[in-house]
């Protein structure tokens, strides 16, 4: 049982390139998120995708862009990358995510580092 | 505001030894609380998590977390760590459509 994976687990880039951060969930969750990690500042939602077909802002969505592809994947974009960006990325899933309380089920994290 | 603060950034302790890690929330409705364990280099593992009913929590690897509405507060415990212990622990209360996350405190477990 995979649960949540993210490819890659590392990346670098050069300031200005773009890539995509790919998840991909086995739980038939409907609800999937994007988080950012910085030290002393634990996780912040980038986007989120409450079902098949919807997106969302989280707390900090500027420089992203998401696609909810299926019910199973869920990618996070960078268009154009900044130092700034440079961050553990995870993507969590849950069952239903309208209602509080649900726990989440995350990845192992995407490195990135943004030269 | 919404918020969960860990006051404590570092703790260190010596294996064998009780362990309570403190979280505060600010919330004006009852809160939908959780631990979650983060292994270096990993994801994070829920721990525990707080819905309704009994205060006191029972989660995996012996953890247990108390729940007092009056403080404001749930706190984790383990009576005896153990040197595999050592990670990054972040409690988080649910809102809608998200989780809001403490800035986490990371546990060193001494010989």
């Amino acid at each position: 049982n995979a649960g949540v994976t993210q490819t890659p687990k590392f990346q670098v880039l050069k300031t200005g390139q773009s890539m995509t951060l790919q998840c991909a969930q086995d739980m038939n969750h409907n609800s999937m998120y994007w988080y950012r990690q910085d030290p002393g500042m634990g996780l912040r939602l980038i986007y989120y995708s409450a079902s098949e077909g919807t997106t969302d802002k989280g707390e900090v969505p500027n420089g992203y862009n998401v696609s909810r592809l299926n019910k199973r994947e869920f990618s996070l974009r960078l268009e154009s990358a900044a130092p700034s960006q440079t961050s553990v990325y995870f993507c969590a899933s849950s069952e239903e995510g309208r209602e509080r309380g649900q726990p989440q089920h995350f990845g192992d994290g995407t490195r990135l580092s943004i030269l | 505001a919404q918020s969960v603060t860990q006051p404590d950034i570092h703790i260190t302790v010596s294996e064998g030894a009780s362990l309570e890690l403190r979280c505060n929330y600010s919330y004006g409705a009852t809160p939908y609380l959780f631990w979650y364990v983060q292994s270096p280099g990993q994801g994070l593992q829920l721990l525990l998590k707080y819905f309704s009913g009994d205060t006191l929590v029972q989660g995996i690897k012996g953890f247990e977390a108390e729940f007092k509405r009056s403080q404001s507060s749930f706190n984790l415990r383990k009576p005896s760590v153990h040197w595999s212990d050592a990670a990054e622990y972040f409690c988080a209360f649910g809102g809608y459509n998200k989780l809001i996350f403490g800035a986490g405190t990371r546990l060193a477990v001494h010989p």
